[in-house]
């Protein structure tokens, strides 16, 4: 496969639930993100790895849990989701860290808290 | 804090008019992005905007960057149905370019 890659596509999941996102991408690139898209509200930042380490945190719950164990793979942990969690998950990836360089997006989990 | 607006939101376009939407953030930055989504699928890049004054067309779409009023366009030319998606643009979160934020994004909807 080419390009950005995630699995589920589709996730439909209870509170109490705990399941993985999964993110994967074949460009070579050091650098990954995910991003939270809800309806009418702009994309919003969670977490941005670089060569694996953690650079960014956005300030969100700790009901997200990220890990990169290489720079082809992250994952988006969830555990006790809250409805409002609902919304697509956008992963990203870049050949670095920084906005000079740009982000190429899988297609997204779109993700359903019941 | 970094804000990045546009409008207008929705844009109900005829086939073969010229549009215009526009992008307003409100610190300084060097680069912007637009990117595209259809619906149901993820963001596709359209164009990296680097300094100021850097125009770049790819078909019926130009995209500008003006820094210095802290503005970006994106001009539509000849509008076809092809073009209905949702258009986002993207400024650095801070001068060491550590992340995007993104607009809330602009949908336009082309008819004949």
């Amino acid at each position: 496969e080419t390009g950005v890659t995630q699995t589920p596509r589709h996730l439909v999941m209870g509170m109490t639930n705990k399941k993985s996102l999964k993110c994967e991408q074949h460009l070579g690139h050091n650098a990954m993100y995910w991003y939270k898209q809800s309806a009418k509200k702009p994309l919003e930042l969670m977490f941005v790895y670089n060569f694996k380490e953690q650079t960014e945190n956005n300030s969100v719950p700790s009901r997200f849990s990220p890990e990169c164990p290489n720079s082809s793979h992250l994952f988006l942990h969830l555990h006790t989701l809250q409805p409002e969690d609902s919304a697509l998950y956008l992963c990203a990836s870049s050949p670095g860290q920084g906005s000079a360089y740009e982000q190429y997006f899988g297609p997204g989990t779109r993700l359903t808290v019941t | 804090e970094l804000k990045v607006e546009q409008n207008p939101l929705f844009l109900s376009m005829q086939e073969g008019k010229n549009y215009t939407i526009y992008c307003n953030y409100s610190t300084t930055s060097d680069r912007l992005y637009w990117y595209r989504q259809d619906p149901g699928k993820s963001l596709e890049s359209l164009f990296v905007l680097l300094s100021n004054g850097a125009v770049k067309q790819e078909g019926r779409l130009m995209a500008s960057l003006d820094t210095k009023a802290r503005l970006s366009t994106l001009h539509i030319t000849a509008a076809v149905h092809d073009l209905s998606a949702t258009y986002f643009c993207a400024v650095d979160m801070d001068q060491a370019g550590t992340a995007l934020i993104f607009g809330k994004g602009t949908t336009l909807s082309v008819s004949s």
